[in-house]
């Protein structure tokens, strides 16, 4: 099994310009999360979802959207990203009954 | 909503010393506690968890503690080594928020050879 996965590992933007961040589990978990990481900070949730079809917002969801068309995976686009954005994004799905969290490898953006 | 406060926010040790890193959570109805290991460049993993029916739990080098009535719980490491040096993560959920985690902001933990 690969985990999680999320792709890119690493990208570059300018300010407004769009991409989406692609995140894919193969361990049939039906919650996935979108999290973003900067020094001091901590580990901040964005969007997450509990199943197929459904999306909830988490503590700092503004300039992001999410979508869950298939339950592996978990897209996150940035509309038109600004400098704030700059940050590591991590993905996690988690097991329900054991309630642990699997976290993929991160991407790391830089918004210029 | 959960709030977790972790400190400290740094810790360094000489290897072979013990490290404690302590959590306090705010909502009573939490009943879960993963501890999370963050290396360099990766994502975090999980290391160690604790649910609210027990007090300790211990893995090797590594134990939580939990206390309940005090809402605080702790991750003990024991003869660290260089490779233990990572960012850890507390975090709590419950059953009400459909176990969905609220982390500590993390602890820095650097071991000196």
């Amino acid at each position: 099994n690969a985990g999680v996965t999320q792709t890119p590992k690493f990208r570059v933007l300018k300010t407004g310009q769009s991409m989406t961040l692609l995140c894919a589990q193969d361990m049939n978990h039906e919650y996935m999360y979108w999290y973003r990481q900067d020094p001091g900070m901590g580990l901040r949730l964005i969007h997450y979802s509990v199943g197929e079809g459904t999306t909830a917002k988490g503590e700092v969801p503004d300039g992001y959207n999410v979508s869950r068309l298939k339950k592996q995976n978990f897209l996150l686009g940035l509309e038109s990203a600004a400098p704030s954005q700059t940050s590591v994004y991590f993905c996690a799905s988690q097991d329900e009954g054991k309630k642990t969290q699997y976290f993929g490898p991160g991407t790391r953006l830089l918004v210029l | 909503g959960e709030n977790v406060e972790q400190h400290p926010s740094t810790l360094s040790v000489q290897e072979g010393d013990s490290a404690v890193i302590k959590c306090t959570y705010s909502d009573s109805a939490s009943n879960y506690f993963p501890w999370y290991k963050q290396e360099l460049g990766k994502g975090p993993q999980l290391i160690i968890d604790i649910r609210s029916n027990v007090g300790e739990k211990k893995d090797q080098r590594i134990a939580v503690t939990l206390n309940k009535t005090a809402k605080h719980f702790s991750l003990h490491i024991t003869e660290t080594q260089p490779e233990d040096s990572a960012v850890y993560f507390c975090a709590a959920s419950h059953p009400g928020g459909s176990y969905i985690p609220t982390f500590g902001r993390g602890t820095s933990l650097i071991v000196h050879p």
